[in-house]
């Protein structure tokens, strides 16, 4: 089966940096997946990680380490429009995905 | 880009009827499409792997004469929720697959359409 866990819920002031942690265990691994998903919309695509290592994409970036089945997301220079649910998903062998419950991150000015 | 669209975005309907669902990829050839079902504050959770030409692949628990799944064609999979009851008031969300130019397969999610059973 497929475990991920990430925090429920974490609050951080705008302009700030916040890290949301993700932890899995899976049977297979093709990749982990960082999606946005705000109340009433679908997931929309941030990052992707296969290899080892910190993925910079402007004031995002995502880290992975396969041998701990460990992932984070870091968000930058947090906006209000930042706050959101943030899913961490592993695709396994058979390409599906597996979601964590998700993390609510609310921006406070 | 890789645009997937859902038809109806939200539809409400009497228990006992039934609710057809459409997903469709708009700029893309899709021959895996996905459907999960999301309740309030929680994750989104697979329901079946829909395969264009053969039959879709349900998920332990999904009951398959209930979320009938047809994959008619490569752009287009439907989501048939028959005699729906007030439980199955949810947010239901088709994916596309697509080989991503990094080399890996990526899904493309539609905007996701709300059930209401009353």
């Amino acid at each position: 089966g497929q475990n991920i866990d990430q925090p429920t819920e974490m609050t951080a002031t705008e302009g700030a940096i916040v890290q949301i942690n993700c932890t899995y265990q899976t049977s297979g691994f093709n990749g982990l997946f960082w999606y946005q998903q705000h109340a009433g919309e679908a997931p929309t695509f941030l990052s992707y990680n296969v290899l080892d290592g910190l993925e910079e994409k402007g004031r995002f970036s995502s880290f992975l380490s396969r041998s701990k089945g460990y992932s984070y997301l870091l968000l930058k220079e947090l906006q209000m429009k930042d706050s959101a649910s943030y899913l961490c998903a592993v695709i396994s062998n058979d390409y599906k995905l597996s979601f964590g419950a998700g993390t609510t991150v609310t921006v406070r000015a | 880009g890789a645009v997937v669209s859902q038809h109806p975005s939200r539809v409400i309907c009497k228990s006992g009827t039934s609710v057809k669902i459409e997903c469709r990829s708009l700029d893309f050839q899709a021959t895996t499409m996905f459907w999960y079902r999301q309740f309030p504050k929680q994750s989104l959770m697979l329901m079946a792997t829909s395969n264009e030409g053969s039959k879709a692949t349900y998920e332990q628990g999904v009951e398959k004469d209930k979320f009938l799944i047809n994959h008619a064609s490569l752009t287009l999979s439907t989501l048939t929720v028959t005699s729906a009851h007030p439980e199955d008031s949810s947010f239901y969300i088709c994916s596309a697959a697509k080989i991503a130019s990094g080399g890996y397969n990526e899904q493309f999610f539609g905007p996701g359409t709300r059930l209401t059973v009353l």
